[in-house]
């Protein structure tokens, strides 16, 4: 089952500008993870972020989670060129579920 | 660092073939999944195993079945390959309770069913 569905599907901006994705989820979590995908490859983890906390930053990444609405932001400040990649949000369910549900992914492309 | 590798990167079957894929994992991972990708449906979960030999359905299992005789070891089997199974195939492993169930993917497998 589709848990997670990331909007926009695709974004495109200039190199510097910053990207904001979105990801809203169905059922409550125990954690909700962000996971970079570049062209043809496997995933990479980025950041997570527990149910209790509401914003978390790691480098040029910033995370929000409101669980009342069920949705979680990635923002990427300074966009660079070598951030053009998918990126899937993750959920684990309430009692931290081994299985994670992905998104659909939202393509992000920054131009030079 | 912990290396998920697959057997292959690409792959090219014919329909009615058996196909194996192989997902190797070097940090003694209690857990390993299979996942396959497709356009605008992201990852959805095909098979799943907590230990050797253990091994819980996903969310579409059906035409596809799993081994997992060693640890480090998991095995995609497609019995008779059709036509829509080409998909991208990605396997992952975690280890329960730690990192808080981060998974660590493989490179994936672009697999041709023609």
């Amino acid at each position: 089952s589709q848990q997670g569905e990331e909007d926009p599907q695709a974004l495109s901006i200039q190199e510097g500008e910053n990207a904001t994705m979105n990801c809203s989820y169905k059922t409550s979590i125990n954690n909700l993870q962000w996971y970079r995908q570049n062209s043809g490859r496997g995933l990479v983890h980025l950041i997570l972020i527990r149910s209790n906390e509401r914003e978390k930053h790691s480098g040029r990444l910033r995370v929000t989670l409101d669980t009342s609405k069920k949705s979680s932001s990635l923002l990427i400040t300074a966009s660079r060129a070598a951030d053009t990649a998918s990126y899937f949000c993750a959920t684990d369910g309430l009692y931290g579920n081994e299985k994670l549900t992905f998104g659909t992914g939202t393509r992000l492309t920054i131009i030079p | 660092d912990v290396k998920v590798t697959q057997s292959s990167r690409y792959l090219v079957k014919r329909t009615g073939e058996k196909v194996f894929l192989e997902c190797v994992q070097d940090m003694d991972h209690e857990n390993m999944f299979w996942y396959r990708q497709d356009p605008g449906l992201g990852l959805r979960l095909i098979y799943f195993s907590y230990d050797v030999k253990m091994k819980e359905k996903g969310d579409i299992p059906e035409g596809y079945s799993v081994s997992r005789e060693k640890k480090e070891r998991f095995s995609l089997i497609l019995e008779s390959a059709s036509t829509n199974q080409t998909s991208m195939y990605l396997c992952a492993s975690s280890f329960p309770g730690r990192y808080d169930n981060e998974q660590f993917f493989g490179p994936g497998t672009r697999l041709t069913v023609l």
